[in-house]
């Protein structure tokens, strides 16, 4: 079935360092790829998305990039702040499966001033 | 700006009780739908609702669930009879359209704790 791998966390960072976390899919058709990022206390909220291949979504300094071929979508920022720490999902969505979201197991991220 | 809210924040229930998880979605939306995330594992699709009907649901979402749009706000997830497996954070989302285009926005969930 369709389905989300990202890395587990923690991460932790100090203020201004990069940050990546690694996400792939597994996909019976053709998806489109979300972040999502849940700050403490919140519900998810969308990031960044990316509807086909080799387009690149990008919000907030995060970006990330639809790569068909390696079947990833992994997420960067270049300059991590302490308000950039919460628990970040990648998920899938496939039209065929109408507009249900599959969510990976989601990566906590700490950045420490 | 508008938001998806969700009541209780956290809900205590015995095994075998029935319990309501409460979500009102953004005023305009027309598409709904029910996540949970069970400690430590993944957030898990469970039901999609348009039009006053159910238009996709996954399997866990079986006979001991239901939902209801019973007025023009709020959405409602049912548990018949609750079990200890049902504990988990249940989410509740929303979207304006339901093309790939159409961001589904989350609720702040609800923590069910079935003991």
């Amino acid at each position: 079935g369709d389905s989300v791998t990202q890395m587990e966390g923690p991460v932790t960072l100090s203020e201004e360092a990069f940050l990546t976390i690694n996400c792939t899919y597994t996909a019976t058709g053709y998806p489109s790829l979300f972040w999502y990022v849940q700050y403490p206390g919140e519900g998810l909220q969308l990031l960044l998305k990316a509807t086909k291949a080799d387009d690149k979504g990008s919000n907030k300094g995060f970006e990330a990039t639809y790569r068909k071929e390696t079947t990833s979508f992994h997420l960067e920022k270049g300059s991590v702040q302490v308000s950039d720490s919460a628990v970040y999902f990648c998920a899938l969505r496939l039209r065929a499966a109408g507009n249900k979201l599959t969510f990976g197991g989601g990566t906590r991220v700490l950045v420490k001033p | 700006e508008p938001e998806v809210t969700q009541t209780p924040s956290h809900q205590v229930t015995q095994m075998g009780q029935e319990v309501i998880l409460r979500c009102v979605p953004i005023s305009n939306h027309l598409y709904f739908y029910w996540y949970r995330q069970i400690l430590g594992q993944k957030v898990e699709f469970l039901v999609s609702f348009y039009n006053n009907e159910i238009s996709e649901k996954s399997e866990i979402f079986d006979d001991q669930f239901s939902v209801e749009r019973p007025d023009g706000s709020n959405f409602t997830l049912k548990i018949r009879s609750t079990k200890l497996e049902d504990s988990a954070m249940y989410f509740c989302a929303s979207s304006e359209i339901a093309a790939s285009g159409g961001e589904q926005y989350f609720g702040p969930g609800t923590r069910l704790t079935v003991t």
